[in-house]
């Protein structure tokens, strides 16, 4: 079956970096793009953006900065998110979610990674 | 922009039927297909609808999805609600640019 893992919790002093990862298993990886999904704190779902694994274009939501970098290595079925200059505001949980491409695809999520952000 | 809009809570006692609703705004809803997803404290989110009105298998048929283009809205309805239904519960579906719209999330409290 479908499966998206990702990696444990963090915890990052402002302006430090941190990266995520999304390892994939249970269908062909470079078929189905990557999406990323926030939640900080007592807020709602926040789509990111998502990356193609084939072709590696990355696409950001209206307001992501530069900060924020998609990217993936398809020999480990593993997509990665890498956040720079953390801000206490990126203080959240973070999922991957498969996307779909055909009719009857429907997306599949990862377990979330907690990222806390504290001086 | 495209938005989605949800009651922000309900509530309803198990057994019973409840219904939410996922109101477009700014554009059709109709246009694309909405998708829910659960979320509950501890656990992973999960698709419970997909393309308006598909379930994923696993999801038990308590589950409906439906859009009605006269209202430009979507509804989740779960029937025969038990403990295990009570979480969060978020519409998505796509703007103008296929980017993912979601809706502000429903917390559904079971009495």
């Amino acid at each position: 079956q479908v499966q998206l893992v990702q990696s444990g919790s963090e915890l990052k002093k402002p302006g430090a970096s941190v990266t995520l990862s999304c390892k994939a298993s249970g269908y062909t990886f470079t078929k189905y793009p990557i999406n990323w999904v926030r939640q900080a704190p007592g807020q709602g779902l926040e789509w990111m953006g998502w990356i193609s694994t084939k072709t590696g274009k990355p696409t950001f939501a209206q307001g992501l900065t530069g900060r924020f970098v998609f990217s993936f290595d398809a020999s480990v079925n593993t997509t990665y998110l890498q956040i720079s200059s953390l801000k206490t505001e990126d203080t959240g949980v973070y999922y991957c979610a498969r996307g779909v491409e055909d009719y009857g695809d429907y997306v599949a999520w990862g377990q979330g990674t907690l990222v806390t952000v504290s001086s | 922009n495209f938005m989605l809009i949800q009651p922000h809570s309900v509530s309803e006692s198990p057994g019973k039927t409840v219904t939410i609703s996922c109101a477009g705004s700014s554009g059709s809803i109709a246009t694309n297909y909405v998708q829910w997803y659960q979320l509950r404290p501890g656990s992973a989110p999960s698709t419970v609808i997909y393309e308006d009105d598909q379930r994923p298998s696993g999801v038990p048929d308590r589950f409906s999805g439906s859009v009605d283009s006269s209202s430009n809205s979507a509804s989740l309805t779960i029937s025969g609600l038990r403990a295990e239904d009570e979480a969060d519960y978020y519409c998505q579906s796509y703007d103008t640019d296929y980017f993912w719209v979601f809706g502000g999330g429903t917390k559904l409290t079971v009495l």
